[in-house]
Parts: structure tokens; C-alpha cells; sequence
């Protein structure tokens, strides 16, 4: 069965300095990796993903993840937070078959302070 | 352009009503999802339809009806409604449901309050 893992409820970081958001899972077979954000009382948006190929993945906003797979992890990562940064982030896993679903971890907020 | 759009946004409504919330999208897509996301922000798949079809169905209550008469609208009707319904219900698409790999786009999500 595929689940994920957000182990932090919040993360708080001071402006300017970097931020990790962590998220690990389990998948039968090919795992596919999403991050998503939402902001208050917004809808979810795309930040990234991971299908293949280079471990480090670049995504909107200066975001960006690493997928390691022997931690079976996909920890989301910025150089420099901004306090509009400030949301609720989402990783998700979809496995590789077709009737996989999109697992949805149980979300991390994010505080960034000036 | 919206792409994945909702209506309402908000939606407050005694027990025992039913409703309905309408979703649309503009992308094309060949497959849309409704999610509902309870209090503590936890989100999880109710349906899925591919091409106008049932796809998922996620051990939802039979109140819940979702429709599509075509594969760019998919509504979702709740008869007899009870406090536990209260949540964000979200709408979502993606270009096609073989495909793992698709991201999904999300709407603006609609606020459902039973009193």
C-alpha cells in the first residue's frame, strides 16, 4: 500500500535563511513524488515532481527537492525563505500502476518569520 | 484563465439538505478527481472519472453522487446532508488517469458548512 509521511506539523525559519520541509513514503514499485502548496483558504498549487532522473528536482518559486531512495525520501528545500512563503505544504506519492492513487501526506505548515 | 473552477466557494446549509457543488475545467484534461480535506487539513480522494467514467470511488457514503455530463464538468450532489460533511471539498483534473505521472490541477476548493 503507498503512504507518505510529513513528520513535522511546523516548521518555522527566519527570513532569508534555508528552509527543508520533510516528506518520506512507501510505494510499490516506481514511486511518482508531488509537492504541492496551499495558501489560507486557497486551493492546492503545483510546485514540483519527481518521475525520473536527476535526483534533484527544480520546481516554481525557487523551490526545490531532492528524491533519495535508499531514505525513501523527497525532502522539499529553498536556499532562502521568504515570509510569503509562509503556507501549508503537501507532499503526495502516486505509485506506478494505473489504478494508483494520489496518496496525500498530512501536510506541514510552514512559518516563515521577518 | 481559471483553469480547474468551482462552484460555490462557500456553501452553508442545515442538516438534512441536499446540495450540489459544480466543477469545471479548461484544460482538456480527460480525468477529474473530487478530495475532500476535513479540520485538520487532511486530504483524501472521494472520486475519480476518466472520460465521464467512474474510476475511484473511495468507500464514500451513497449520499454522495458525483455526475459528469461531459468530461469537462464533473458535479458533486450530497443528499441528506450531516454535521460530518463539513469540510473543503476540492475538485481536481489531470490529463489521463493511466498516466501516473500527470500532475493533478486543482480548483479554489468549496467551503461546506452544515448547521
Amino acid at each position: 500500500a503507498q503512504s507518505v509521511a510529513q513528520p513535522e506539523d511546523q516548521v518555522n525559519v527566519a527570513e532569508g535563511n534555508p528552509l527543508t520541509v520533510k516528506c518520506t513514503y512507501s510505494v510499490s514499485g516506481n514511486p511518482y513524488l508531488f509537492w504541492y502548496v496551499q495558501y489560507p483558504n486557497r486551493g492546492l498549487q503545483f510546485l514540483l515532481k519527481y518521475i525520473t532522473g536527476d535526483n534533484l528536482v527544480k520546481g516554481s518559486y525557487g523551490f526545490e527537492a531532492e528524491f533519495n531512495k535508499s531514505q525513501t525520501s523527497f525532502h522539499l528545500k529553498k536556499p532562502s525563505a521568504l515570509v510569503s512563503d509562509s503556507a501549508l505544504y503537501f507532499c503526495a506519492v502516486r505509485g506506478s500502476y494505473n489504478t494508483d492513487k494520489l496518496i496525500f501526506g498530512t501536510g506541514t505548515r510552514l512559518q516563515v518569520f521577518p | 484563465d481559471t483553469a480547474v473552477s468551482q462552484t460555490p466557494k462557500y456553501l452553508v446549509t442545515q442538516m438534512g439538505n441536499d446540495k450540489s457543488i459544480k466543477c469545471e475545467q479548461n484544460l482538456g484534461h480527460d480525468t477529474m478527481y473530487w478530495y475532500k480535506q476535513d479540520s485538520k487539513k487532511f486530504l483524501k480522494i472521494m472520486f475519480s472519472y476518466n472520460n465521464k467514467e467512474l474510476i475511484i470511488n473511495e468507500t464514500v457514503p451513497n449520499r454522495f453522487s458525483p455526475k459528469s455530463p461531459d468530461k469537462a464538468h464533473l458535479n458533486l450532489h450530497i443528499n441528506s446532508l450531516e454535521l460530518g460533511d463539513s469540510a473543503v471539498y476540492f475538485c481536481a483534473s489531470s490529463q489521463d488517469i493511466a498516466a501516473s505521472t500527470d500532475t493533478q490541477y486543482f480548483g479554489p476548493g468549496t467551503r461546506l458548512t452544515v448547521l
